[in-house]
């Protein structure tokens, strides 16, 4: 019983092709993240979602467009994919970003995106 | 902007070892500081977190060292273990909403 969960776990495409990376917590928390890992492992935020409400958008790309249907689901969309897009993406989730005390992100296993 | 900044990038210790990783932040406004442990191919996990208002925080062999004047925070691992080899990152937030993660250190730890 995975807690958080994302597939596909690896993805391979052409450049200019649209593709999906899904991701699922079963934790019940209300807030869900996505973050992209470079080839230098650098991690940065990309959105983030509470209860199906966008709450962080940080300057990425419209071509990436996340889609929160329900608070268990985070998927993220990429247009016209590129080489630069070229990435390990990984999920999160967090009780609630309101929470003032210690608010532990569990990360899922990661969807490494190889555009070619 | 670099909002954390870590280092080393790498460090290799010997087992039985002391591995120290160094983290500087620059907005005071931060009240929440974890260290996440990654495994290749694996996505972080939480390792051990401090808050701003605590010098220190032992959890068995993982030590957070706070210095709140100086905007730093370190990692100790003790008697260091050759499982104990993954990239570590440390990270600040605000109210645990929007996490700054530094650019992590790979840690090799040599029976």
């Amino acid at each position: 019983d995975t807690a958080v969960s994302q597939t596909p776990k690896y993805l391979v495409t052409q450049m200019g092709n649209d593709k999906s990376i899904k991701c699922e917590q079963n934790l019940g928390h209300d807030t869900m993240y996505w973050y992209k890992q470079d080839s230098k492992k650098f991690l940065k935020i990309m959105f983030s979602y509470n209860n199906k409400e966008l709450i962080i958008n940080e300057t990425v790309p419209n071509r990436f467009s996340p889609k929160s249907p329900d608070k268990a689901h985070l998927n993220l969309h990429i247009n016209s994919l590129e080489l630069g897009d070229s990435a390990v993406y990984f999920c999160a989730s967090s009780q609630s970003y309101r929470r003032t005390s210690y608010n532990e992100q569990f990360f899922g296993p990661g969807t490494r995106l190889t555009v070619l | 902007q670099q909002q954390v900044k870590q280092s080393p990038q790498s460090l290799i210790v010997q087992k039985g070892g002391i591995s120290i990783i160094n983290c500087a932040y620059e907005n005071t406004a931060f009240d929440y500081f974890p260290w996440y442990q990654q495994f290749p191919g694996k996505g972080p996990a939480l390792l051990i977190a401090i808050r701003p208002d605590v010098s220190e925080k032992k959890e068995g062999r993982f030590t957070i060292s706070f210095n709140k004047s100086a905007k730093q925070f370190s990692l100790h691992i003790m008697d260091s273990q050759p499982g104990d080899s993954a990239t570590y990152f440390c990270a600040a937030s605000l109210t645990g909403n929007q996490f700054y993660f530094g650019t992590g250190t790979s840690l090799t730890v040599i029976p």
